[in-house]
């Protein structure tokens, strides 16, 4: 039973399209998250929604938007790709109530811009 | 600014050699300090949560305290199933936009030797 699912893992796409990222936990959290990992290995928060509410909104360019059907799904859609988004972006999950409750990681979406 | 350096960045030990991975971090109020694993093609997987000075917690060959300006990850008698990347990250007091976030050291590189 996989806690945190993203979909694809792969995503190899060329400068200028647009392309989606899917994620869903089983957990019965309320809070997910989207991280970006570079290629120094540096994971950073982009984004994080609670209960379908976007909380934390870091400086990213607004060619990323998240969006969160309900509180088990989180997706992540990026406009007019560009070499600079290549990386591997993570979905996590927790349960907001007390603020330090662990994050649960998904295994990553490896995007290759080419 | 948040802040977390892990050292060292890369840590090559003998099957049962003991020895200390290090995160040091500046934050305004810690909520709390989590240390991950992550190997390679996964996402990071939660090991520990440490939330005041003086702290400890264990988990098999694993041992994280905690102190105002650092947090050590003991590993004793290591073997090579061991061997992965160990993330640490802090979370800071404090609410609105900020809430929830995590703030990650860059990694150390474990490699165990049989």
């Amino acid at each position: 039973d996989t806690a945190v699912s993203q979909t694809p893992k792969y995503l190899v796409t060329q400068m200028g399209n647009d392309k989606s990222i899917k994620c869903e936990q089983n957990l019965g959290h309320d809070t997910m998250y989207w991280y970006k990992q570079d290629s120094k290995k540096f994971l950073k928060i982009m984004f994080s929604y609670n209960n379908k509410e976007l909380i934390i909104n870091e400086t990213v360019p607004n060619r990323f938007s998240p969006k969160s059907p309900d509180k088990a799904h989180l997706n992540l859609h990026i406009n007019s790709l560009e070499l600079g988004d290549s990386a591997v972006y993570f979905c996590a999950s927790s349960q907001f109530v007390t603020g330090n409750q662990p994050q649960h990681f998904g295994d990553g979406t490896r995007l290759s811009i080419l | 600014e948040d802040q977390v350096t892990q050292s060292p960045e890369a840590l090559r030990l003998q099957e049962g050699e003991s020895s200390s991975l290090n995160c040091s971090y500046t934050v305004s109020g810690l909520r709390g300090l989590f240390w991950y694993r992550q190997d390679p093609g996964k996402g990071p997987e939660f090991l520990f949560t440490l939330y005041s000075a003086g702290e400890e917690k264990e988990k098999e060959r694993l041992k994280a305290t905690l102190t105002k300006k650092e947090s050590f990850l003991h590993i004793t008698a290591p073997k090579p199933e061991d061997s992965a990347t160990y993330l640490c990250a802090v979370q800071a007091r404090g609410g609105g936009t900020s809430y929830g976030k995590l703030t990650f050291g860059q990694g150390t590189i474990l490699t165990v030797h049989p």
